[in-house]
This record gives structure tokens, sequence and C-alpha cells, in this order.
């Protein structure tokens, strides 16, 4: 597609329940990463996927965190057992590949555990 | 720890002058410096890279510089505008081939008409 798409882009969801967000990166770009922006916090690195695999996982805050990506295209985070402290805005960006290229980011999930 | 320190006060400026944002780091020696627009409810948007080894960027009103000496870089956008206005990401990448940006919180610009 023109862009990186997510969806949903808003999510209330009660403490205790799992969510699952959406990215469908640019068509042609085998890197794929997910951020969480907290309000007033900085862009927290999650996972990044090169193809189907996912190199590097040391972001994810718990195990109860987990990410895939299918057929070098889309990918799904999920969160299982949601507390209020993963509220946040998850950012979902892709590149041509994992160099110097900067980031087309998403728009975002806005996720609200009540 | 690393840290990525931006000005977290709003800067306000006349529209027409030029404005400058500030990104200084410690404890990381990055390969690699990004800038970022974010718009409230949006994704943030690539401006421009710059690399250790290159002093200055430019792309059309934007200007990078990039200190490893000192251990900043400053963002320039001459000749303001009101749709200038948006808050300012900078991010660091620490060597070639790095996926694991860490990002600043960011400054907010707002230019007055």
């Amino acid at each position: 597609g023109a862009g990186v798409s997510q969806s949903p882009s808003n999510k209330v969801t009660e403490k205790g329940k799992d969510v699952e967000l959406r990215c469908d990166p640019i068509s042609g770009h085998t890197a794929l990463y997910w951020y969480r922006q907290s309000l007033g916090q900085g862009l927290e690195f999650l996972i990044y996927f090169q193809g189907n695999s996912a190199p590097d996982k040391s972001g994810l805050p718990s195990d109860r965190f987990s990410a895939e990506r299918t057929g070098g295209s889309v990918s799904t985070l999920t969160i299982q057992r949601t507390q209020q402290e993963d509220s946040a805005v998850y950012l979902c960006a892709s590149s041509l590949d994992s160099r110097d290229y900067g980031y087309t980011f998403g728009s975002g999930t806005r996720l609200t555990v009540v | 720890s690393q840290k990525i320190e931006q000005n977290s006060e709003a800067l306000n400026i006349q529209e027409g002058k030029t404005a400058t944002l500030t990104c200084n780091y410690t404890n990381y020696s990055p390969a690699y410096l990004q800038w970022y627009r974010q718009d409230p409810g949006r994704g943030p948007v690539f401006l421009l890279l710059i690399r250790e080894n290159e002093k200055e960027k430019r792309k059309e009103r934007l200007k990078v510089t990039f200190d490893t000496t000192l251990k900043q870089s400053l963002f320039h956008i001459t000749a303001s505008q009101p749709a200038d206005s948006a808050t300012y990401l900078c991010a660091l990448g620490s060597y070639p081939g790095t996926y694991k940006y860490i990002f600043g919180t960011g400054t907010r610009l707002k230019v007055l008409a």
C-alpha cells in the first residue's frame, strides 16, 4: 500500500483481556518495527522483523507481549492479560531494509486498558 | 545509561524566523542520527538522516548539524511557517546497519503567524 496501515486506530479493553494489534507495512519493505509511545516518554523499541524473522525481541516488556509476521508482510502484536500500564500508543514502522533508511510509521493504535 | 535530551518545553517563534531545536545525548556513540516530525494523533514522519562523519545536512528549509564531540545535534528550520508547528523528535542509531533507534521525547514547536 501507499503507507503503513495500522488497525484498530483506537482500542479500549478491560484489564486482563487479550488484544491484537495489526500492522500492514509498505509493500516491498522487508524490515518492520514495533514501538510504543507513552505520554511524556520517548518512543520505546519493542521488536524488529527482517522478513518473517524477529532477530531482536529484546524490547518486549514481558512475556505477555508477542509478535509475529507472516508472508513478509502483515504483523500482529499480541498483548495477553492486559494491564493498565500497557496503555500507550503502539506504532509500527517499516523500511526497505534494516540499514540506514528512515522509517515510515503508521498512525498507531491507541490502547487504553480500563 | 544511554540518554537523549530534547527540550521538553515548547518553543514559540514568530513566522519567518529560524527555529533551532537541540538534541543532546550521553553515554552513546551514534553512527546515525535522524530527525522526525510528529503531528498530534499521527506517527512520526522521517525528515533527515545524518551520519557521524557528516557535519551538516540540508533539505530545502531544513538544516541538521551533528557534533560528536559536543554530543549534540541542532535542527534548524529557516523561514518558519505556521505549518511547521509540530513536535520534532531526534533518534540515534548506534552502528551501521542499525535497526534499533533510540528516540528522544521531542520538542514541540509552535510558529506564530
